[in-house]
């Protein structure tokens, strides 16, 4: 069964260090997805991405975040001066479609990789 | 706005009790729900969905899911637990762009 892979699975970085999370959606999937868990709370929403842009971002998803997909099946998250209050646990996620207004689809998301700051 | 809540952060039941897990949603439009379930460790996996039609759905594991429109509610039930269902689970709502609101999750213990 086709699956979202992230890697690394745990990460752990000195503040102010720049992090690349990455990702490889399933392979006919077109919209891509980043959210966050920072640890006990809900999942979060940062940014969707679709035809080599951004779709949407959250507030959340300040200069300090990029995301692009470099060659065609990766997808990543960079975080370049990272915080302690980036620690969370980040999943990608990908679908065919990017809402139900195009049909009944769903995101299938990765196992998350696990940021920690130091 | 657009919201999803879960009232009940932890909830403990018996092996082979029944289980209900609670979601309300708030949402302009027709919302489409899902119920994802995440093991220690692991990503979220898909329970169900609820996009028109049938108001109560089946999904995998032997869950089922109500809408109710009136109430706001998309709950979550399981007639007999069992230990492996320990795990947490969100409800979610998803936008027009593919979004997904999460709710803040409910954790699930089973007792032997």
């Amino acid at each position: 069964e086709p699956e979202v892979t992230q890697t690394p699975s745990h990460q752990v970085t000195q503040m102010g260090q720049e992090v690349i999370l990455r990702c490889v959606p399933i392979s006919n999937h077109l919209y891509f997805y980043w959210y966050r868990q920072i640890l006990g709370q809900k999942v979060e929403f940062l940014v969707s991405f679709y035809n080599n842009e951004i779709s949407e971002k959250s507030e959340i998803f300040d200069d300090q975040f990029s995301v692009e997909r470099p060659d065609g099946s990766n997808f990543t998250l960079k975080i370049r001066s990272t915080k302690l209050e980036d620690s969370a646990m980040y999943f990608c996620a990908s679908s065919i479609q990017p809402g139900p207004q195009a049909g009944n689809t769903e995101a299938f998301f990765g196992q998350g990789t696990r940021l920690t700051v130091v | 706005a657009q919201s999803v809540t879960q009232p009940d952060i932890h909830i403990t039941v018996s092996e082979g009790a029944s289980l209900e897990l609670r979601c309300n949603y708030s949402y302009g439009a027709t919302p489409y729900l899902f119920w994802y379930v995440q093991s220690p460790g692991q990503g979220l996996q898909l329970l169900l969905k609820y996009f028109s039609g049938d108001t109560l759905v089946q999904g995998i594991k032997g869950f089922e899911a109500e809408f109710k429109r009136s109430q706001s509610s998309f709950n979550l039930r399981k007639p007999s637990v069992h230990w492996s269902d320990a795990a947490e689970y969100f409800c979610a709502v998803v936008t027009l762009g593919g979004k997904l609101i999460f709710g803040q999750g409910t954790e699930l213990s089973v007792k032997p």
